[in-house]
Order: structure tokens, then C-alpha cells, then sequence
């Protein structure tokens, strides 16, 4: 059984266009993450919900919109798509703040804009 | 504010002999956990060891150990017998327990074992 599950695993859209990932944990963790993985590798923190609430908020742009249904699910939604959010965006889970000490990503889902 | 630099973007080392990658980090935190996570061309992220702060002595893994100097603030990652699988990005995190609570990465070390 996969731990954390996001789908899809590729994305090509048109610039302009709305789109979603979705992210699905099963291992029972109350934090979630959004990040982002740009051309460089680097990686950086875009949201993190815990219990359903939004604790981390890391300037990202408003176009996206993170949704946590249950602490089980954490969803990305993206307005008006750019060339620049072209990138590999990774989900995690973790019960770090319970002092767990790992966090679990998903296989990332590689966005391309066009 | 929690940082963490790895200061070699690439490296490379010979299949069974040895390598260590650089990591150091800054948090005003107490309690904290150290990472390293590797990413294959996979693109799928794998932990490869962790260390609790609190925790004097070295974690092992395996070929994997750490090094880690708590007041130079200084993590880095020790392969030993290097293999062709290891080839990948490997990343330095860290979690603070307490202040703004992310997992915070390096920009990460490209390591290429040569056969």
C-alpha cells in the first residue's frame, strides 16, 4: 500500500488554465505538506496543514489554494497557471510536531506549463 | 529563522570507496531532528538516516553514518563501500520542534558513483 499518494504524477496544461493535485495519506499523520521542486532542485515548503488547519503559509502566490478535507487528504489547486509554476510539486506527511521523526512524500507530480 | 546549507553542489566518487557530504544548519530551537533524504533520478524522495538533536550518539545506517557536531551545527552525511545505486540527490533537512515547525532542506549535494 502506498504511504502518501498524489495523482497525477504528470501535468502539461495550458497557460491560463485551473488545475488540481491531489494527496492522499494512509498512514494516520496529522500534518501535510505542500512543496515545490523548481528546475534547481531546491526544494521549498508552499503549505503546511495540521489537523485540517493551515499553520504554514509560505507566500506563495494566491492562485494557489491548498484544501484539506480531513487530515487524511490535502489538495492544491492552482488558478491561471503560469509559466513559472512549472515545477515538480511534492506532498508529505509527517508527525514531526509529535516528535516522529519522518516525513513521508509522496512521488511528486511534475507540472509542466506550456 | 531555520537554514540549512550544503555547500557542494556536486560530487563524485569511485564505486566502493568512500565519500562524505557537507551539511550545517542554524536554528534557535532546542529540540530538534536532523535528515538526510535521497532523491534517485526516480524523482521519489527516501530518507536515508535521521538524528535527534538530544542524541550525542552517531546514527547508523548501514554504509550510512553521520557526523554530527552539535555546536558547529555541523550534520554530514559519511557513504562507505559507494555503490552504483547510490547515485542520486541527496538532501540535508531540518525540523524544529517549537519555533515554525518546517521541515527545512539544503539545496541539495548531486552524487555520481563512477563504476
Amino acid at each position: 500500500d502506498t504511504a502518501v499518494s498524489q495523482t497525477p504524477k504528470y501535468l502539461v496544461t495550458q497557460m491560463g488554465n485551473d488545475k488540481s493535485i491531489k494527496c492522499e495519506q494512509n498512514l494516520g499523520h496529522d500534518t501535510m505538506y505542500w512543496y515545490k521542486q523548481d528546475s534547481k532542485k531546491f526544494l521549498k515548503i508552499m503549505f503546511s496543514y495540521n489537523n485540517k488547519e493551515l499553520i504554514i503559509n509560505e507566500t506563495v502566490p494566491n492562485r494557489f489554494s491548498p484544501k484539506s478535507p480531513d487530515k487524511a487528504h490535502l489538495n492544491l489547486h492552482i488558478n491561471s497557471l503560469e509559466l513559472g509554476d512549472s515545477a515538480v510539486y511534492f506532498c508529505a506527511s509527517s508527525h514531526l510536531r509529535r516528535g516522529n521523526t519522518e516525513a513521508f512524500f509522496g512521488q511528486g507530480t511534475r507540472l509542466t506549463v506550456v | 529563522a531555520q537554514t540549512v546549507t550544503q555547500s557542494q553542489p556536486e560530487m563524485s566518487v569511485q564505486e566502493a570507496e568512500t565519500v562524505t557530504l557537507s551539511c550545517t544548519y542554524d536554528t534557535s530551537e532546542s529540540n530538534y531532528y536532523l535528515f538526510w533524504y535521497k532523491q534517485p533520478p526516480s524523482r521519489q524522495m527516501i530518507l536515508v538516516i535521521r538524528q535527534e538533536a538530544y542524541k550525542q550518539q552517531n546514527a547508523t545506517e548501514n554504509r550510512f553514518s553521520v557526523n554530527f557536531q552539535k555546536a558547529a551545527k555541523s550534520f554530514s552525511l559519511k557513504i562507505s563501500d559507494s555503490q552504483l545505486g547510490d547515485t542520486a540527490m541527496y538532501f540535508c533537512a531540518s525540523f524544529s520542534q517549537g519555533g515554525s515547525e518546517k521541515l527545512v532542506f539544503g539545496k541539495g549535494t548531486k552524487l555520481t558513483v563512477n563504476p
